[in-house]
């Protein structure tokens, strides 16, 4: 079955630039929305943006054009890249796989997470 | 930015009905997701389109939306239940989710 598993460095510093990747692995991302969603360590879950598989993108606009979501097919891989970051930035962080219906969408597909920690 | 609103923590006798709500400006004119996390897991998808429930979920989880206000409702509540369980709609293209509900089966 199809599995997504976050990868990327668990410690930045203030100012510095997050990268994360998600491979997907069993299956087409052809169709499909693929999403990061961060948990902070207070535990709400944040959606940050999803990427298309046609390659449209939509970000939260509380991240204020920090985000940027791309999507390498031939790898089977989306990655994130989060600028400017700070200690508000410490989370885990998610990829996670959405399916559209009906004019909306759910998360139907959830990676492990990856803990990131923002700390000079 | 749009907001729901969910109750910090529900608690239920095991084998009683425990209900969550979850609740955002013209939710009712939304779809809602249901997502249960236990510790040290990632969530998980237990109700779609308000109503669904994916393939895997026990048929005591349902959802329902009335007025502003969208319930998961958990028939039965097993030990197995107990957990973390987020709401989550869509606003403006924008993923939102409620600040979760711990459920404590006791």
């Amino acid at each position: 079955q199809v599995q997504l598993q976050e990868s990327g460095p668990g410690q930045l510093k203030p100012s510095e630039t997050l990268s994360l990747t998600c491979s997907v692995s069993g299956g087409s991302m052809s169709g499909f929305y693929w999403n990061w969603i961060r948990q902070t360590p207070g535990g709400g879950l944040e959606w940050i943006g999803h990427i298309y598989s046609g390659g449209s993108t939509n970000y939260n606009p509380s991240l204020k054009g920090r985000v940027t979501v791309s999507l390498d097919k031939a790898k089977n891989q989306f990655s994130l890249r989060l600028t400017s970051v700070t200690v508000a930035d410490t989370a885990i962080y998610y990829c996670s796989r959405a399916i559209a219906l009906l004019g909306t969408k759910h998360f139907d597909l959830w990676g492990r997470g990856t803990l990131v920690i923002v700390s000079s | 930015s749009y907001e729901l609103t969910q109750p910090p923590s529900v608690s239920v006798s095991p084998g009683q009905t425990a209900s969550i709500t979850c609740s955002g400006d013209k939710l009712g004119d939304k779809y809602a997701c249901w997502y249960q996390q236990k510790p040290g897991q990632s969530p998980i998808l237990v109700i779609y389109q308000t109503n669904k429930r994916p393939s895997g979920i026990p048929e005591r989880f349902s959802g329902a939306i009335s007025g502003n206000t969208a319930a998961l409702t958990i028939s039965g509540t097993q030990a197995t239940d107990e957990g973390d369980y987020y709401c989550q709609a869509w606003d403006s293209s924008v993923g939102v989710f409620g600040g979760g509900t711990k459920l404590t089966v006791l």
